[in-house]
């Protein structure tokens, strides 16, 4: 286990739905990192909260949006969803900034059919 | 931009030899930081060894060891003595440091390893 909890692991759903994704970061980490995990795309920096505030965005669609709550948990909401979107889908979290240790959680591995 | 170039596809290897998974990459940044991750077939990213920039000597993680080369924007993974285990896929990752900016991990394509018994 490596302290950094996502739920659901898997999560199956049809086109045009919305869902949300949760992450529980490592006791004690401030930052939370998305990443999107796709075949054809490979691993994507998706976007970077650190105490509550958006640090950082990155290859995230509109459709896409995410929050970090002040118990410092996160949730990244998808919308309007594609086939396209089915990816793992990684959140991660560090101490704060300027420090090197990243701690990856399971992943959500999301299918839309 | 950052961008990180992992060659090899897949690489096989006999049980119990060392094997070498090439990582080379590309930043303007003064200041930076490598990052080898495995992840097996069930999906973890597992963090393996990192290396600063500025470090001098190589890092090393039990059987993991970091063959950095800075002039040669080089970070080799060298596992030592394979294991059946070690099969998986292999991402090299770095991190720039930007002032103010966000410690974002920039991933390579990956590659595949087989650790043949």
């Amino acid at each position: 286990d490596s302290g950094v909890t996502q739920t659901p692991k898997h999560l199956i759903t049809a086109t045009g739905q919305r869902v949300t994704l949760r992450c529980s970061p490592r006791s004690g980490d401030l930052s939370v990192y998305w990443y999107q995990q796709s075949l054809d795309q490979g691993l994507q920096f998706l976007i970077h909260y650190y105490n509550g505030e958006e640090r950082a965005k990155g290859n995230i669609l509109e459709r896409f949006s995410a929050q970090q709550f002040p118990d410092l948990h996160s949730e990244l909401n998808l919308s309007s969803l594609e086939l396209g979107d089915s990816a793992l889908y990684f959140c991660a979290s560090s101490v704060a900034t300027g420090g090197y240790g990243y701690t990856f959680g399971s992943g959500t591995r999301l299918t839309v059919v | 931009a950052q961008k990180i170039t992992q060659t090899q596809p897949g690489m096989f290897v006999q049980e119990k030899e060392a094997v070498t998974l090439d990582c080379t990459y590309d930043t303007s940044d003064p200041s930076y930081g490598l990052f080898w991750y495995k992840q097996p077939s069930s999906g973890e990213m597992i963090f393996l060894i990192y290396q600063g920039s500025y470090d001098q000597q190589n890092a090393t993680e039990g059987r993991y060891s970091l063959n950095f080369q800075k002039a040669r924007k080089s970070a080799n993974l060298v596992i030592s003595a394979s294991q059946l285990g070690d099969s998986a896929m292999y991402f090299c990752a770095m991190r720039p440091w930007p002032q103010g900016g966000s410690e974002k991990l920039v991933f390579g394509k990956g590659t595949k390893l087989t650790v043949n018994p």
